[in-house]
């Protein structure tokens, strides 16, 4: 069981916009900023949006982060093949000192 | 360039011991936190361990608070894991994680490939 809350899984076609949720609480979302990070089978895990809405470079601008009250949010616009994957959303939880991370959001495009 | 490299996973019998070590290289090691997380298979990313740049500070899981030792070796630019008492539901595949501050709060920009712990009999 997941300290913050993901849906198991989103979808949609090329092109399309998706919104995958993250959600929290006062000591985690609600105090701190949120980060996501991308996972391929494979391969070590990828930061893609830091600080609830930065993006590394090298992320595509498709990618965007916000965050209201207790939840937050991970958009993508113009849905692509590529970006097909787990998603996790993270952010550091004052009263458990550490990161805490969603249980993952597997991302299928149509 | 950053790089991580973790070793010394394996399959080991329920109740052993083992020790992680993750090589660091392409940055100033002793100025960065470092953090532990893991990935067990079907499931999500989990946290386990964060050190300070120092390692005067720890922190844990409690799924793992007790069991689990982290550690570093800033002479060496080597990050540690020790567990012992393993059990099945510590089996994963264990990534380092550098930290973008010296007290481990924010995020992690660079992770290792991870190595893989089998509890297993």
């Amino acid at each position: 069981q997941s300290v913050l809350t993901q849906p198991p899984s989103a979808s949609g076609t090329p092109g399309q916009w998706v919104t995958i949720s993250c959600s929290g609480s006062a000591s985690n979302i609600g105090s701190n900023t949120v980060n996501w990070y991308q996972l391929l089978p494979g391969t070590a895990p990828k930061l893609f949006i830091y600080t609830t809405k930065q993006r590394p470079s090298g992320v595509p601008d498709r990618f965007s982060g916000s965050k209201s009250g207790t939840s937050a949010s991970l958009a993508i616009s113009g849905l692509q093949s590529e970006d097909e994957a787990d998603y996790y959303c993270a952010a550091w939880d004052d009263s458990l000192n550490g990161w805490v991370f969603g249980g993952g959001t597997k991302l299928t495009v149509l | 360039q950053v790089q991580l490299v973790e070793s010394g996973g394996g399959v080991v019998q329920p109740g052993r011991s083992l020790r992680l070590s993750c090589s660091a290289s392409g940055f100033t090691f002793s100025s960065y936190a470092m953090h532990w997380v893991r990935l067990a298979p079907g499931k999500g990313l989990e946290w386990v361990a964060l050190i300070w740049y120092d390692g005067s500070n720890t922190y844990y899981a409690d799924s793992v608070k007790g069991q689990f030792t982290i550690s570093r070796d800033n002479s060496k630019n080597t990050l540690y894991l020790q567990m012992n008492n393993l059990r099945a539901e510590d089996t994963a595949l264990y990534y380092c994680a550098r930290d973008t501050s010296s007290r481990g709060r924010y995020y992690s920009d660079h992770w290792g490939q991870g190595t893989l712990v089998t509890v297993s009999s």
